[in-house]
């Protein structure tokens, strides 16, 4: 069945620290898309990346950064030089390509609050 | 464009009282899914629509219903309200399939006492 871990409930960094966000998935399909959103205080729902399964490459944006391994099934989000706006709720979120439904399984979330 | 939108912002039940949530898209996305958000447990899909006219269960479909007769809504309706339904409420749309991002409305946070 497929499964998404985000065994880090709350982190706190200073700011200008670098924090990792560590994400790990089962899936038993071959083709499957992972995402990431973000959740600041304000509740709404942010679409961060998305990284499908064929697509080892590492990204980065700015400050923010992906590390996809699919050996260890991890999809892990750096933010370099934190800051106080990356305080927020970040999920790391899984679709099945098999069923081609879009149907998300989300982790439990991790809290990041960077203080200043 | 308004995107997603979801009404009402906040609401408060009492156990055994119906209701609708109503969730609105104007991006002409086919797919639409509702999930709940509790504490510690991120988002679970409750139910989602491919299309008008289909629907169907998510993870934790029970006491909720859905239907989808246009494209741009699809309502959630509480058919008997438990205060294990107590949580927030996200409406969600996207172009289809598994490889696109969805877009979420801003949430309802449901109370029932």
């Amino acid at each position: 069945a497929q499964k998404v871990t985000q065994a880090q409930t709350e982190i706190s960094v200073v700011e200008k620290e670098d924090v990792t966000l560590d994400c790990v998935y089962e899936t038993r399909d071959t083709t499957y898309y992972l995402f990431w959103y973000k959740q600041p205080p304000s509740g709404e729902l942010v679409f961060l990346i998305r990284r499908n399964s064929f697509d080892e490459q590492n990204e980065i944006s700015g400050r923010y950064s992906w590390n996809f391994q699919k050996s260890t099934s991890s999809f892990n989000f750096t933010i370099t030089a934190s800051q106080v706006v990356d305080s927020a709720v970040y999920f790391c979120a899984l679709s099945e390509g098999a069923s081609n439904t879009g149907k998300l399984i989300f982790g439990q979330g991790t809290t990041l609050q960077v203080k200043p | 464009n308004a995107g997603v939108t979801q009404t009402p912002k906040f609401q408060v039940l009492k156990t055994g009282q119906s209701m609708t949530l109503q969730c609105a898209q104007d991006m002409n996305h086919e797919y639409m899914s509702w999930y709940r958000q509790d504490p510690g447990m991120g988002l679970r899909l409750i139910h989602y629509s491919v299309g008008a006219g289909i629907t169907d269960q998510g993870e934790v479909p029970n006491g909720y219903n859905v239907s989808r007769s246009t494209t741009e809504d699809f309502p959630l309706r509480l058919l008997s309200a438990a205060p294990s339904q107590t949580s927030v409420y996200f409406c969600a749309s996207s172009w289809g399939g598994s490889y696109n991002e969805q877009f979420f409305g801003p949430g309802t946070r449901l109370t029932v006492l």
